[in-house]
C-alpha cells in the first residue's frame, strides 16, 4: 500500500542541525512532487517546503528560508529535509506528504510524522 | 501570502446533526484551489476535499465542499461519531501554500 515513513527527528540544541528523511513505498516516487508540513505542539498546520518530482523546482516558507533545504533521491525513494540553525520555534511534528496532482497543490498521502524538539 | 481564516474556532454538535465550517481567504483563491483536511488526535491529517468541491478517494458523500473566490464551506450532512475532529482548509492557488487555523468539531 501507499506509505510514507518519516525518521530522523529528536532533541537538538538551538543552533544545531538535523536531517529528516521520508521513505516512500507503494507508488512511483519519482513521478510525484512532495511536501514537508509541520505542526507545533497544540497548534495548526504550517507548510514548510515542496519539491517537484525531479528536484528541479523547490519552494520554501519564509520562516525557514535560508535555514532548511528540501531534497530528494529518487533512486532511494527518499525525501529529505536538512534543517540548520535550528530555533526553539522549529519544535514541531514534521510530516512528509505527497502532492495529489502536480507541483504545489494539495497533499493526498501523509506520513505519521517525526518529532523535532529544539531545546537547550 | 493568502491568509485563511476559519470559523467558528469550535463547533459543538450532536451526532446526526449537520456541520457547516467556513474558510475565508484574504484574497481570491485562483481556480478554487482549496482543499480540506481532517485531523484526529495523534494522527496525521487526511485529505477530504480538493478543488473546493471534489471528494478525495474513499471519502463518504456526507462530506461536501463548496465556494469560490474568498469564501469556502465544508459541510458534513449527518455527523457520525468518527467525524469529531479538527478540520483545516488549505489554499494552493498562490505560493506559499497556506493553511487555515482549524475548526474543532466536538461532541455537544
Amino acid at each position: 500500500q501507499v506509505q510514507l515513513v518519516e525518521s530522523g527527528g529528536g532533541v537538538v540544541q538551538p543552533g544545531r542541525s538535523l536531517r529528516l528523511s521520508c521513505s516512500a513505498s507503494g507508488f512511483t516516487f519519482s513521478t510525484y512532487s512532495m511536501h514537508w508540513v509541520r505542526q507545533a505542539p497544540g497548534k495548526g498546520l504550517e507548510w514548510v517546503a515542496d519539491i517537484s518530482y525531479d528536484g528541479s523546482k523547490k519552494y520554501d516558507a519564509d520562516s525557514v528560508k535560508g535555514r532548511f533545504t528540501i531534497s530528494r533521491d529518487n533512486s532511494k525513494n527518499t525525501l529529505y529535509l536538512q534543517m540548520n540553525s535550528l530555533r526553539p520555534e522549529d519544535t514541531a511534528m514534521y510530516y512528509c506528504a505527497r502532492d495529489g496532482y502536480s507541483y504545489g497543490y494539495y497533499m493526498d498521502v501523509w506520513g505519521k510524522g517525526t518529532t523535532v524538539t529544539v531545546s537547550s | 501570502e493568502i491568509v485563511l481564516t476559519q470559523s467558528p474556532g469550535t463547533l459543538s454538535l450532536s451526532p446526526g446533526e449537520r456541520a457547516t465550517l467556513s474558510c475565508r481567504a484574504s484574497q481570491s483563491v485562483s481556480t478554487a484551489y482549496l482543499a480540506w483536511y481532517q485531523q484526529k488526535p495523534g494522527q496525521a491529517p487526511r485529505l477530504l476535499i480538493y478543488g473546493a468541491s471534489h471528494r478525495a478517494t474513499g471519502i463518504p458523500d456526507r462530506f461536501s465542499g463548496s465556494g469560490s473566490g474568498t469564501d469556502f464551506t465544508l459541510s458534513i450532512s449527518r455527523l457520525q461519531p468518527e467525524d469529531f475532529a479538527v478540520y483545516y482548509c488549505q489554499q494552493y492557488g498562490t505560493s506559499p501554500l497556506t493553511f487555515g487555523g482549524g475548526t474543532k468539531v466536538q461532541i455537544k
